[in-house]
């Protein structure tokens, strides 16, 4: 069974502060993966995506892929209030295009 | 670009009706959309995998007789909750890769949140 991991949360840090967020994924085939924030009541929207193993920056967004270990993190640096919010970790499953969510994290960002 | 609009944004129904939910891709075509389904504090449950022209696919467990899909042109996917129950009340997503290809991500409709009283 195809599986994304992460720790539900609620993680919680200062305003300033690096958000660390991670994910274990079970199928070794994947080769895309998603981290997508969402707002209590709203859809999801897409933050990062990364492909190959390695680092991608995007803004105060880094995106963390090692396949080998088949972990996937995110980093939120200077962390601000308005990124509270649930974070979604996704896989994109080849067969069928299928992109399969783990649980979120709820992140709490305090002034 | 690549705007998914999902209609309506809220419905409330009774028990043993049957409620519509409508996904359309503004500003491109999708041969291919995804449908969730998620209830208070849990994730996006793939429900099924509609196919323009074609049968949809559900996921194990979601009841093809109850949740129908409907995928008619490139543009539109329809999801009919029938003879709804109040087990049923969740928020519903559909989502669309505007890329033709699968590996950019999916936009994501806005959400249903359906109440079933």
């Amino acid at each position: 069974q195809k599986e994304v991991e992460q720790n539900s949360g609620p993680l919680s840090v200062p305003e300033g502060a690096i958000a660390s967020l991670n994910c274990t994924y079970s199928d070794r085939v994947s080769q895309s993966f998603f981290w997508y924030r969402q707002y209590s009541g709203k859809s999801p929207e897409l933050i990062m995506s990364i492909y190959s193993n390695g680092d991608k920056e995007d803004g105060r967004f880094t995106a963390q892929l090692n396949k080998a270990s088949q972990y996937v993190s995110l980093l939120i640096r200077d962390s601000q209030p308005s990124d509270s919010a649930t974070y979604l970790c996704a896989v994109l499953y080849n067969q069928g295009g299928k992109l399969i969510f783990g649980q979120g994290t709820e992140l709490s960002v305090k002034p | 670009g690549a705007v998914v609009s999902q209609h309506p944004s809220w419905v409330i129904c009774k028990s043993g009706t049957s409620v519509k939910i409508e996904c359309r891709s503004l500003d491109f075509q999708a041969t291919t959309m995804f449908w969730y389904r998620q209830f208070p504090k849990q994730s996006l449950m793939l429900m099924a995998t509609s196919n323009e022209g074609s049968k949809a696919t559900y996921e194990q467990g979601v009841e093809k007789d109850k949740f129908l899909i409907n995928h008619a042109s490139l543009t539109l996917s329809t999801l009919t909750v029938t003879s709804a129950h109040p087990e049923d009340s969740s928020f519903y997503i559909c989502s669309a890769s505007h890329s033709g290809t699968y590996n950019y991500g999916y936009t994501f409709g806005s959400g249903t949140r359906l109440t079933v009283v």
